[in-house]
């Protein structure tokens, strides 16, 4: 199984500050990383897949990068709506999909 | 517009029996490969299982191989999880997004509670 290693745990930043969250897989994933946002009492919602492709409706803001074994997510200014906690998830090894622990992004 | 809405979620005694439901509509249901997500109170997400369009194709984690089957209903637009000999551990709320190897539309899910 491939281990999925997010850190911070938890980012604490004010509004319109740059947000840099980690992911490391214990193997290669190769590019096949996604990251999702998840809000209180609501679903996850997929903002990248495959490393650095945003999903319908993702704002610019949000964008991701790497591959191999290490993954960023960017959220270039933080808004009020993007405190969250996000998860990474691989697809490297299909169909033995796994998500992280999760970053939570809260107010500083 | 896309929309999946899970359903039959409850309280069961463990060793009990639950089937968990999954509506779909405003997307080719028949077109889409399907998942179970599961969430436990205040933890991570979980991958459990997989069911391609046709049925074809499933695959389960390792955590409830052999307890729990996937199964779906294209002309119903329906997507199933029979869940038996349920523990305590498979307490959690339960989501059924789409998508092949990652994971576009998701529902508000359906909680599940094993408890005596």
């Amino acid at each position: 199984e491939i281990v999925l290693t997010q850190f911070p745990a938890t980012l604490s930043l004010s509004l319109g500050e740059r947000a840099t969250l980690s992911c490391r897989a214990s193997q290669s994933v190769n590019s096949y990383l996604a990251w999702y946002q998840q809000k209180p009492g609501q679903a996850p919602r997929l903002l990248i897949y495959d490393a650095s492709n945003r999903a319908t409706g993702i704002p610019a803001r949000f964008s991701g990068s790497g591959s191999g074994t290490d993954f960023t997510l960017t959220i270039s200014s933080l808004k009020p709506e993007d405190f969250a906690v996000y998860y990474c998830q691989q697809r490297g090894n299909w169909p033995h999909i796994t998500f992280g622990p999760g970053t939570k992004v809260d107010i500083k | 517009e896309v929309h999946l809405e899970e359903s039959g979620g409850g309280l069961v005694q463990p060793g009990g029996s639950l089937r968990l439901s999954c509506a779909a509509s405003g997307f080719a249901f028949d077109t889409y490969s399907m998942n179970w997500v599961r969430q436990a109170p205040g933890k991570g997400l979980e991958w459990i299982s997989y069911i391609s369009s046709s049925s074809d194709t499933i695959y389960y984690a390792d955590s409830v191989k052999g307890r729990f089957t996937v199964s779906r209903d294209n002309a119903k637009n329906a997507l199933y999880l029979q869940m038996n000999s349920l523990r305590a551990e498979d307490t959690a709320v339960y989501y059924c997004p789409r998508g092949y190897a990652f994971f576009d539309y998701w529902g508000q899910g359906t909680l599940v509670t094993v408890s005596s």
